[in-house]
């Protein structure tokens, strides 16, 4: 399997832009989600396919990739985006799914 | 509503097993698969595989095949995730996951509550 490599965290101030990346030799041909997840609960996802919003996540929060880099995106950061932050990469035959060691975003 | 609801917290000793359950709602069971992940303490997730609910086809993350068993009942909507030969490093939240796309379980947009399996003599 391979392994995606996160930072472990990003500080940012209410109202300004954050950025978490995360980096794997994979990613080329995988596709890339991100989950976001406060003390206690269950993971929420976030974008999957690159870039893909599911119903009730605000636009606020996007995703893109470049090379073996994908990056997930956050604009007029809010207290209530506190949390940890992981990427996930798999193919759509889900042979080969891998999280990421997760980033703390302090707001 | 969309849920997946499992079972109670379990604690096991070193070398026996534990079944975790996951009782689906609010939509088709047999449209989606489950995928099962686990969460160890203060840890990362780590994915330990998915079946489909529509033919039982499975796959295991190899680190886990020979001591992991992954279950259906469409009659109950309900998915079970069997792991024989406990260690202390099994210690986990389990969650189960429905895929976001029906038919590609390489992202999940539904989770259970997850459920606290503590493995210790």
């Amino acid at each position: 399997s391979f392994e995606l490599t996160q930072p472990p965290s990003v500080s940012v101030s209410p109202g300004q832009a954050a950025s978490i990346t995360c980096t794997g030799d994979a990613l080329p041909t995988h596709y890339a989600s991100w989950y976001q997840q406060k003390p206690g609960q269950a993971p929420v996802l976030m974008i999957y396919r690159d870039n893909e919003r599911p119903s009730g996540i605000p636009d606020r929060f996007s995703g893109s990739r470049s090379g073996t880099t994908v990056t997930l995106s956050i604009s007029d950061v809010q207290a209530e985006d506190e949390a940890d932050y992981y990427c996930q990469s798999g193919d759509s035959s889900g042979m080969d799914v891998v999280f990421g060691g997760g980033t703390k975003l302090t707001v | 509503q969309v849920h997946l609801v499992q079972s109670a917290a379990e604690m096991r000793k070193p070398g026996a097993s534990v079944r975790v359950s996951c009782k689906a709602s609010g939509y088709i069971f047999t449209k989606y698969t489950i995928s099962w992940v686990r969460q160890a303490p203060g840890q990362g997730f780590q994915w330990l595989g998915w079946i489909s609910t529509f033919n039982e086809q499975r796959y295991y993350e190899h680190k886990f095949q020979g001591r992991l068993t992954m279950t259906t009942d469409i009659s109950t909507n309900t998915a079970y995730m069997e792991l024989r030969s406990l260690r202390s490093d099994d210690t986990a939240v389990y969650y189960c996951a429905r895929e976001v796309v029906a038919g590609a379980p390489e992202a999940f947009d539904i989770w259970g509550q997850g459920t606290m399996v503590t493995v210790s003599s």
